[in-house]
């Protein structure tokens, strides 16, 4: 079985200033890792993914997030936050083997940009 | 390339009746999977269709169904609607590589209000 913890259920923060949402799982064979981002009254966008190659992944928006197979984290930075970043953000994983697609989530991180 | 497309986009149904909600992939994706979404329990998976065969399953009663056509299209259904089945129900699809299933495309979501 595997888990993925949001340690973070709310996050505010100001314009400008840089972010960190936490994101930690815990799985029993290789996984792949990803970060979605959920408007008010919309599905999910895909906003990150680690497959596999460089553990640094970059969005076109200007998030990242790294993996750390060691500490079983995927955690999502952006040095500079802006308004439209309002949103919550959903850590996913899904295994590697074993056929098909299930993505196991998160509890989510609602990040609040504020003025 | 479209989308992930659900419909309806709203659906509001009465205690005990039966409802089925409809999902098309992105063109080429033979994937289709299901999610429930409630504040309560947050994202959790349903189930998943490829080739229209059931190939994952998640935990839930077996009013919950659905089923894949040849054109990838799904079609979920849940009878004897509970209060308890209100939710966002989000279809996500997925193009299949050699090596595994990748990434997961949601839709808008429908949003299911039982009374």
């Amino acid at each position: 079985a595997q888990s993925v913890t949001q340690l973070d259920s709310q996050v505010p923060v100001f314009e400008e200033a840089p972010v960190e949402l936490r994101c930690n799982y815990s799985s029993s064979v290789s996984v792949y890792l990803f970060w979605y981002v959920q408007y008010p009254n919309q599905g999910l966008q895909l906003l990150l993914k680690y497959l596999s190659g460089s553990t640094l992944v970059e969005s076109i928006n200007g998030f990242e997030a790294e993996f750390n197979k060691s500490q079983t984290s995927f955690h999502l930075r952006k040095p500079s936050v802006h308004i439209s970043d309002t949103a919550e953000y959903f850590c996913a994983v899904s295994h590697i083997t074993g056929g098909g697609n299930k993505l196991t989530f998160g509890t989510g991180t609602q990040l609040k940009v504020e003025l | 390339k479209a989308g992930v497309t659900q419909t309806p986009r709203y659906l509001i149904k009465t205690r005990g009746q039966q409802v089925t909600l409809s999902c098309s992939p992105i063109s080429g994706h033979r994937s289709v999977s299901w999610y429930q979404q409630t504040p309560g329990q947050g994202l959790q998976f349903l189930f998943e269709y490829f080739s229209e065969t059931q190939r994952n399953k998640g935990n839930f009663p077996g009013r919950f169904s659905g089923r894949q056509f040849s054109n990838s299209r799904s079609e979920m259904n849940v009878s004897t609607l509970e209060l308890g089945d209100s939710a966002l129900y989000l279809c996500a699809s997925s193009l299949e590589l050699a090596g595994g299933p990748r990434e997961q495309y949601f839709g808008p979501g429908t949003r299911l209000t039982v009374t």
